[in-house]
């Protein structure tokens, strides 16, 4: 089966920093684009940002509201894709998803609060 | 950025009717090397992550029921539910993939009238 299953949210106090994971089984995670995608409270869909497979490069692109504070790795002898996010505010408090796009985990809560 | 605008915001549909979401892109989404519009359609029922229901503005994903349509290109896309059932009821989500950011529109609510 086909999964993927997020790990590592929590409050967090603004300017902090949390990683979170994602662990992917049933498909070649190694040869899968992931992408990071969050949902804040009541809102609609935002796209965080993808990292490629190494064999296409494994270069990240970032949405403009997380760039240059958020960092996305993999760690593909793990299956486990990463997101590092520094410098939180509270505008980032979101459920975070992990997505190839076609699989989605359940997602992992982020509330940055004071 | 590319943005997104769905209409209308919710609709509410009698069960067996057709239920019919618009999608308008700021710039065209259509890519030349395939013949084809960069644009998907996702389905989120309540407390459930999205569900990629079309991509390339019209191909159904596998398992998708076939009530599920997608059409359009360029900047103006449609998403068809042909015969509204209780399980469709949702918010629905269009997303363009033609560049970096991939952006989503607002969302559109569909409920039973």
């Amino acid at each position: 089966e086909v999964q993927l299953v997020e790990s590592g949210g929590g409050l967090v106090k603004p300017g902090g920093s949390l990683r979170l994971s994602c662990a992917a089984s049933g498909f070649t995670f190694s040869k899968a684009w992931m992408s990071w995608v969050r949902q804040a409270p009541g809102k609609g869909l935002e796209w965080v940002g993808r990292i490629k497979s190494e064999t296409d490069g494994g270069t990240t692109d970032y949405a403009g509201p997380v760039k240059g504070r958020f960092i996305i790795s993999r760690d593909d002898s793990r299956n486990t894709l990463y997101l590092q996010m520094n410098s939180l505010k509270t505008e980032d408090t979101a459920v975070y998803y992990c997505t190839t796009v076609v699989t989605w985990g359940n997602g992992t809560t982020v509330i940055v609060s004071s | 950025d590319i943005v997104m605008t769905q209409s209308p915001d919710s609709l509410a549909v009698s069960l067996g009717e057709r239920a019919t979401i618009n999608c308008k892109s700021s710039q065209s989404v259509f890519y030349s090397s395939k013949n084809k519009s960069s644009l998907a359609w996702f389905q989120q029922k309540p407390g459930q992550p999205p569900r990629l229901l079309i991509y390339w503005a019209s191909t159904r994903e596998s398992g998708v029921p076939d009530r599920f349509s997608g059409s359009g290109s360029g900047t103006d896309f449609t998403l068809t539910v042909s015969s509204l059932q209780a399980e469709d009821v949702a918010v629905y989500y269009c997303q363009q993939y033609y560049s970096i950011p991939p952006t989503f529109g607002q969302g559109t609510k569909v409920e039973i009238k």
